[in-house]
């Protein structure tokens, strides 16, 4: 079954520290992987996209990497900020079927970033 | 508002009655897709339009659950004989295109919250 897991469920930090949030996944075939941020009563927004040959994307102060071989992603936050606080949800598509490419979501990582 | 509007935000509604959410997606995107998201769970894909069209919809859960999106534009997600299960926030998004591997991204809505007593 195709699955993808998140670490850790919930995240504290004081504001201006780093964290790193991380996505496993056994998703198969690949297609791509994104790191969405959800706020509280809202819908997710996308941060990043990766591809298959994708390492490394940054969008200001997010960081995402893929190891595609190990099938691991991780979103890294720097110099965290209050309105980091939200849950960090990833999500990596794959093709059930030919032409039908499916997006599944990790349960994501509640974030909350104290002053 | 150039986003994806859902409405109504918030629905109550009885065990056994019938719903219709709806959603109006960005002009001009031609994907929709539809989403159902529990209390501290990532979102569950449903179905996906393509136009008119319902390219895939085999995260329905079971035949009580139903969408249309007669013109390509508005879809509208209708369950029937709604259970307490059911009660989750449905999300709606929509992008530019879905086919193939295109990575287009995805613009979500707020969002309806579907109470069942």
């Amino acid at each position: 079954k195709n699955q993808v897991e998140q670490s850790p469920q919930s995240l504290i930090i004081l504001e201006g520290k780093n964290c790193t949030l991380q996505c496993n996944y056994t998703v198969s075939p690949f297609s791509n992987l994104r790191w969405y941020k959800q706020d509280t009563g809202r819908g997710p927004v996308s941060l990043t996209i990766m591809t298959f040959s994708e390492n490394t994307k940054s969008n200001g102060r997010y960081t995402a990497t893929l190891d595609a071989d190990t099938k691991q992603s991780s979103l890294h936050i720097t110099a965290s900020q209050l309105s980091d606080s939200a849950s960090y949800i990833c999500v990596v598509r794959w093709e059930e079927r030919r032409g039908s490419y499916i997006p599944t979501f990790g349960r994501g990582t509640s974030l909350i970033v104290h002053p | 508002g150039a986003g994806v509007s859902q409405t109504p935000s918030n629905k109550v509604t009885e065990k056994g009655k019938y719903v219709e959410l709806r959603c109006d997606p960005i002009s001009g995107h031609t994907a929709l897709y539809w989403y159902r998201q529990s209390l501290g769970q990532g979102p569950e894909f449903l179905i996906y339009f393509q136009g008119t069209g319902a390219a895939d919809d085999s995260g329905l859960p079971n035949d009580r659950f139903f969408a249309v999106r007669p013109e390509g534009s508005v879809s509208t997600l209708k369950i029937q004989r709604t259970e307490r299960g059911d009660s989750a926030v449905y999300l709606c998004a929509s992008s530019t295109t879905s086919s193939g591997q295109s990575i287009n991204e995805q613009f979500f809505g707020p969002g309806t919250r579907l109470t069942v007593l």
